[in-house]
């Protein structure tokens, strides 16, 4: 199946701060989105960025599919960007089957 | 805008039992996929389901099986718990493979 790491794995920030997190996949994908667990578990819709780049206030991401990689931008960041960052993808010619990272643990601390 | 629904959102069982979990995709959602994630551990896929029929499978035990209703809510009925069961189980939905929403999750603690 597909491989999708994430780094770094870990990443401690002060308020403020700035910090690129970054997706590998191994194999070609039709999808591709970002998520963020908070501290209670659950799952935010980020993006849906299969290639291309998108903005979201704080946040923007960048897909270059055709290397394989994302990355996701996280501007000034708060305290309360603190959590558990996917990528997740669907690996092209698979119906139904997102796989996801390993995830980056963001703490952001005043 | 209407949401993942999941129930119920914590659940305690005992060694043995059984638990069934629900999901209700969002409207008009042809896709509704099943995930595991342990503590500290990514989201891994047990199974999933377009248009009532199954789609693909993960690594989902043999004791676990789901089905998806007329209605289009699935279900995921986990039988013989075992203490390593215990995890967060996300139900998402998506339409026409493209941008998959999350319920909240259950959370199943076995003990």
């Amino acid at each position: 199946g597909i491989q999708v790491e994430q780094s770094p794995p870990d990443l401690i920030l002060q308020e403020g701060a700035n910090s690129t997190l970054r997706c590998n996949f191994s194999d070609s994908v039709n999808n591709l989105q970002w998520f963020h667990q908070n501290p209670w578990g659950q799952l935010i819709n980020l993006f849906y960025i299969p290639s291309g780049t998108k903005q979201n206030g704080r946040l923007s991401a960048t897909t270059v599919a055709t290397e394989r990689y994302s990355l996701l931008y996280i501007s000034s960041s708060q305290t309360t960007d603190s959590g558990v960052y996917f990528c997740a993808v669907l690996r092209t010619g698979t119906a139904s089957k997102l796989t996801f990272g390993t995830g980056t643990r963001l703490q952001v601390t005043l | 805008a209407a949401g993942v629904i999941q129930s119920p959102r914590h659940l305690i069982k005992e060694k043995r039992e059984t638990a069934t979990l629900k999901c209700y995709p969002i409207p008009r959602h042809d896709t509704v996929y099943w995930y595991q994630q342990g503590p500290g551990q990514d989201p891994q896929f047990l199974i999933s389901f377009y248009e009532k029929m199954q789609s693909d499978k993960g690594s989902i035990p043999d004791r676990f099986s789901a089905q998806q209703f007329s209605d289009y809510h699935s279900e995921l009925n986990m039988s013989s718990l075992e203490l390593g069961d215990s995890a967060l189980y996300f139900c998402a939905s998506s339409r026409d493979i493209t941008e998959a929403f999350f319920g909240q999750g259950t959370r199943l603690t076995v003990v």
